[in-house]
């Protein structure tokens, strides 16, 4: 049981670029997140997911896209990466149906625009 | 608006003495809270959480966290700090019902353990 695993853990684009980050999970969650980190914010919500096929706006959107195609997996796209974009990237993913409510992790991905 | 304040950017314990780290949060109705930690270039890891009963929770690495209602505080402890627990630690809330089950996210309390 890997849990939420996140490729690549590193990554620098250059400005205009555009990459995408991949969180998959083996837990049969169907709620998934993908947050941003910067330095003294704490974690801002991007977009999240509440099963496959459905897909929801954070808190700063504005700038990424994702899908969901399968319960496991729930890619971040990035089109057109700006210096903005600087940040690591953590996916997450909770059950509710537990009763339990805490969000599981990966590790992160450590992006840099240039 | 739902809000958490985590209110010192810092803390700094010596090792063998007791720790805490802040919490506060504005929710509307009872509360969901949570603590995360966060080692160097890691992922956030769960410490515990309340969601209802006894006010004091007990979670993994032997820390706590008091739920007290009147004063919207979740603070978490420890008895005796180790130089290990030198971390960054988040403290998180949700309130109950909506279909996303979000998590409002204070800024993060660096811990510096010197022994």
């Amino acid at each position: 049981n890997a849990g939420v695993t996140q490729t690549p853990k590193f990554r620098i684009l250059k400005i205009g670029q555009s990459m995408t980050l991949q969180c998959t999970q083996d837990m049969n969650h169907n709620y998934m997140y993908w947050y941003r980190q910067d330095p003294g914010m704490g974690l801002k919500l991007i977009y999240y997911s509440v099963g496959a096929g459905i897909t929801d706006k954070g808190e700063v959107p504005n700038g990424y896209n994702v899908s969901r195609s399968t319960t496991e997996d729930f890619p971040l796209r990035l089109e057109l990466a700006a210096p903005s974009q600087t940040s690591v990237y953590f996916c997450a993913s909770t059950d509710p149906t537990s009763y339990s409510y805490e969000q599981y992790f990966g590790p992160g991905t450590r992006l840099t625009v240039t | 608006a739902q809000s958490v304040a985590q209110p010192e950017d810092q803390v700094n314990v010596a090792e063998g003495n007791p720790l805490t780290v802040k919490c506060t949060y504005s929710v509307s109705g009872n509360p969901y809270l949570f603590w995360y930690v966060q080692y160097p270039n890691r992922g956030l890891q769960f410490l515990l959480k309340y969601i209802t009963g006894d006010n004091l929770v007990k979670g993994s690495y032997g820390f706590e966290a008091e739920f007290n209602k009147s004063q919207t505080s979740f603070h978490l402890k420890k008895p005796s700090a180790l130089v290990s627990d030198s971390a960054l630690y988040f403290c998180a809330v949700r309130a109950p019902g909506g279909s996303n089950y979000q998590l409002i996210w204070g800024a993060g309390t660096k811990l510096i353990i010197k022994p």
